[in-house]
């Protein structure tokens, strides 16, 4: 089993649909977890970290559902130039460098 | 800033053939790490470094060598290319685990290496 498992789509969506993706991790040690966004042939950035409480960042909503060890990503009001894969990430406070990317989940935003 | 830059941007080898991937960054940053990336897999980890002189291996360290004489620089050695190594390698880098936000990764573009 994957130690971060995310549903590679793609994901068909019109623009201004409401999508959500889901990402499960197998560690109950994980203690901080992460969205990235990597466009096409490009580097991974940081879209947000996500926290217990579950947070926003404009149309992007992160929560964190530690019991049943899931994070998701909310995208409200999709917009074209949000079509990319979203890469979750999920790190031990080992001290060390244990940090899982999930393989992503592709999105198109379609006009 | 440049951040964190990677060079060549593409490269093609032949099996059992050398070389040196290059990453530098202009951060400060103590942490630097190599990845690599394959069609339906994470990122996954080769090679990491918590500081200068200090390196040690990750997920996937067989046939690479690391080596980190600054701050600054961290370089990926091929030591003989195999067609399996033919993947997008992305070095990495962050703060330490004393500072705030230190784990966002910051990445370089990229080099797509090809071995034929």
């Amino acid at each position: 089993r994957k130690e971060v498992e995310q549903d590679p789509g793609p994901f068909n969506v019109p623009e201004g649909a409401t999508v959500a993706f889901n990402c499960t991790y197998s560690n109950s040690a994980s203690q901080s977890f992460f969205w990235y966004r990597q466009d096409c042939r490009k580097e991974p950035k940081l879209l947000m970290s996500v926290y217990s409480s579950g947070n926003e960042d404009g149309r992007f909503t992160a929560q964190l559902n530690r019991a049943s060890q899931y994070i998701s990503l909310l995208i409200r009001d999709s917009k074209l130039s949000d079509s990319a894969t979203y890469l979750c990430v999920v790190s031990l406070n080992t001290g060390g460098f244990k940090t899982i990317f999930g393989a992503g989940t592709r999105l198109f935003v379609k006009a | 800033n440049a951040g964190v830059t990677q060079t060549p941007k593409f490269q093609v080898l032949k099996t059992g053939q050398s070389m040196t991937l290059q990453c530098a960054q202009d951060m400060n940053h103590e942490y630097m790490s190599w990845y690599r990336q394959d069609p339906g897999m994470g990122l996954r980890l080769i090679h990491y470094s918590v500081g200068a002189g200090i390196t040690d291996q990750g997920e996937v360290p067989n046939g690479y060598n690391v080596s980190r004489s600054t701050t600054e620089d961290f370089p990926l050695r091929l030591l003989s290319a195999a067609p399996s190594q033919t993947s997008v390698y992305f070095c990495a880098s962050r703060r330490g685990e004393s500072a705030v936000d230190s784990y966002e990764q910051y990445f370089g573009p990229g080099t797509r290496l090809t071995v034929t």
